[in-house]
């Protein structure tokens, strides 16, 4: 099955600056990656998602970039603020076998005023 | 409803009780699903509905865990015989379809057992 692997686990940057989160996946079937944002206390949100006909697709401060040779995917914000602190969860989901989104392991994000 | 609706929204229970969690998904919404979140970690798959299709069961870690959904609507996660490792965030989430479309979670059931 699928397996989706995130990095880093945490991550200190200072407000204003870039912040990279990189996942990835095992399974070439995989067409749907998703990023989740979790607030404490509430359930994940989406903020981005991108499919596998495209390579990069961007909204306002936060931009995705897929590279299915590869098999990585990465969220990338730029001009951080200190409401973008949370934790940050990829997924993948392929058309075949399990449909359901498979979750790497999340990453925490800390971005100091 | 608006959204995705989950209860309750916590629960404490007895080790080696029963317990029943509920989700109410969005209107329309033929996928569903349910996934485990302990402390600090990440997202565990558990079961997997769409449609009338037969359901994905292949995340339930044990015989224990059992869920139901009639039709396009509400579904029912329930742990027989609770255990403290049970312990977790219980998250639902619904989608317009399976596949490449949007999930939207609910606020999850905080389940402590004691």
């Amino acid at each position: 099955g699928e397996n989706v692997e995130q990095h880093p686990s945490t991550l200190s940057v200072q407000e204003g600056d870039s912040a990279v989160i990189k996942c990835t996946y095992s399974d070439s079937a995989s067409n749907y990656f998703p990023w989740y944002k979790q607030e404490l206390g509430k359930g994940p949100q989406l903020i981005i998602d991108i499919r596998s006909n495209v390579g990069e697709k961007k909204d306002q401060r936060i931009a995705v970039t897929l590279n299915k040779t590869a098999k990585h995917f990465s969220l990338h914000i730029t001009e951080t603020q200190p409401e973008d602190s949370a934790v940050y969860f990829c997924a993948a989901r392929g058309d075949t076998g399990r449909r359901a989104l498979t979750f790497g392991s999340g990453t925490r994000l800390q971005v100091q005023p | 409803g608006a959204g995705v609706s989950q209860s309750p929204s916590n629960k404490v229970t007895e080790k080696g009780k029963d317990v029943e969690l509920r989700c109410d998904p969005i209107s329309g919404h033929t996928a569903l699903y349910w996934y485990r979140q302990r402390l600090g970690q990440g997202l565990e798959f558990l079961i997997y509905f769409q449609g009338n299709s037969a359901p994905d069961k292949s995340g339930l870690p044990s015989d224990r865990f059992s869920a139901e959904r009639t039709g396009e609507s509400v579904s029912t996660l329930t742990i027989q015989r609770t255990q403290q490792e049970d312990s977790a965030v219980y998250l639902c989430a619904s989608s317009l379809s399976g596949g490449g479309t949007e999930a939207f979670f609910g606020q999850g059931t905080r389940l402590t057992v004691v």
